[in-house]
């Protein structure tokens, strides 16, 4: 595809909820990354992967948080029992290898709001 | 947590004037990056400079590093209405995490 695509664009829910948000990166990119968003602030990073496994996902800020990605391409990210606090952009981003040279592209992000 | 801080938080000039940014970060990296958000949702990567790098030039952006005081600043020259948006620095630690460190971002508004 042209960039990162991320769905839904907006979700909102009920605390207490499960959500779920998915990331398409670009065609190709081995490396995935996982960021927040709070109002006001710069992204706080939360989870990555190169291909199926999550390399790093001490960026997670508990146990109700998880993502997989289970054929090294599109990935999924799940929140159980949601909480007013977890509302914030998620963003996704992409980047062609695992590599500290190499650029992350950025999808949308998906606005999730718990009421 | 936050990796770096940007300076100022809010800055707001007339079109034609060249706006800069600051910003600051606390370990040794491997590269830093600056990215432009609007809205509030995705980020646009503006440019990358290298550890070893100091100055480096995109159009009309100039983006300087000083590694000994763990700084960079942002310079976009000739402002246009077009480029009021949030302005965010980030870094990638020199080993161990591939992530990015965000800074808390600048708030540009450009006035026609």
């Amino acid at each position: 595809g042209a960039g990162v695509s991320q769905t839904p664009s907006n979700k909102v829910t009920e605390k207490g909820k499960y959500v779920e948000l998915r990331c398409d990166p670009i065609s190709g990119h081995t490396a995935l990354y996982w960021y927040r968003q709070s109002l006001g602030q710069g992204p706080e990073f939360l989870i990555y992967f190169q291909g199926t496994g999550a390399a790093d996902d001490s960026g997670l800020p508990n146990d109700r948080f998880f993502a997989v990605r289970p054929e090294g391409s599109v990935s999924t990210l799940k929140i159980q029992r949601t909480e007013r606090g977890d509302s914030a952009v998620y963003l996704c981003a992409s980047s062609l290898r695992l590599d500290l040279r190499d650029e992350q592209f950025f999808g949308p992000g998906t606005r999730l709001t718990v009421l | 947590s936050q990796q770096g801080e940007e300076d100022p938080q809010a800055l707001s000039i007339q079109e034609g004037e060249n706006a800069t940014m600051n910003c600051s970060y606390k370990t040794s990296i491997n590269n830093l990056q600056w990215y432009r958000q609007n809205s509030g949702r995705g980020l646009v990567h503006l440019i990358l400079i290298r550890s070893n790098e100091r100055e480096k030039h995109s159009g009309r952006l100039r983006v300087t590093l000083d590694t000994s005081k763990k700084s960079s600043s942002l310079l976009i020259t000739a402002s246009r209405a077009a480029d009021t948006a949030s302005y965010f620095c980030a870094t990638k630690k020199q080993t161990g995490a591939n992530n990015l460190f965000f800074g808390t971002g600048t708030r540009l508004t450009v006035i026609p």
